[in-house]
């Protein structure tokens, strides 16, 4: 199955951009990228998903690379309330499972 | 409002005891998963199941077991043979096994041994 490497940790300060960064070489041509973010005690919200093309909503940009080995999360403004772990994860519809990694834990300095 | 629910929020268990999570859909969701997640770590895929009276195991299914009677149900039994069952444990859910479509999760249960 296909996996994702993410840096353990990253900082940012508050409004300020952030770019979490995700690789993901194995990935299938029908993996979908998908990131999730988590506080303390509580369980992991959606934040955004794509399969090849840059996707934006509300909270985040998810640019993919056009080989898809890779993509990143863009947080345009970040705020206190944005420190969590960030997960990248890939969705195989076929397999439909999802499989977490360990994440990036974002610290927003005021 | 539609969503996951898990009882109880807190669990405590007995050396030998079988405890029972619970976990409730309002989604219409087809698809539920179970997960462990220990301090400091990532989520582990315990058991999903795509389809009500069907389950599959995954990572680290054992010393667990899950039944999937009813669509919004999808129970999860820690077992006397899980030996190290202390642990922050989340059930999601999915419309269907479409890959565009994101997981949603319950609030989670939090075990530990006496």
């Amino acid at each position: 199955d296909a996996k994702t490497t993410q840096p353990n940790s990253m900082e940012s300060n508050e409004e300020e951009p952030v770019h979490l960064p995700c690789n993901h070489s194995t990935i299938s041509g029908t993996d979908y990228i998908h990131w999730y973010r988590q506080l303390p005690s509580q369980g992991p919200e959606y934040v955004i998903h794509g399969l090849t093309s840059n996707v934006n909503n509300r909270m985040a940009s998810l640019a993919i690379a056009e080989d898809r080995k890779s993509s990143t999360l863009i947080l345009h403004r970040a705020t206190l309330r944005d420190a969590a772990v960030y997960y990248c994860i890939l969705r195989d519809p076929l397999l439909n499972d999802m499989r977490f990694g360990a994440g990036t834990r974002l610290t927003v300095k005021p | 409002d539609g969503g996951i629910t898990q009882s109880p929020k807190y669990l405590f268990r007995k050396e030998g005891q079988n405890v029972t999570l619970s976990c409730e859909q309002n989604l219409n969701h087809d698809a539920m998963y179970w997960y462990r997640q220990d301090p400091g770590q990532g989520l582990r895929l315990i058991y999903y199941s795509q389809i009500v009276n069907d389950f599959q195991k995954g990572d680290i299914a054992e010393g667990y077991s899950v039944s999937r009677e009813k669509k919004e149900s999808f129970p999860l039994t820690v077992t006397s043979a899980q030996k190290n069952p202390t642990a922050f444990y989340l059930c999601a859910s999915t419309k269907d096994r479409a890959g565009n479509q994101p997981q949603h999760f319950g609030d989670g249960t939090r075990l530990s041994i006496l």
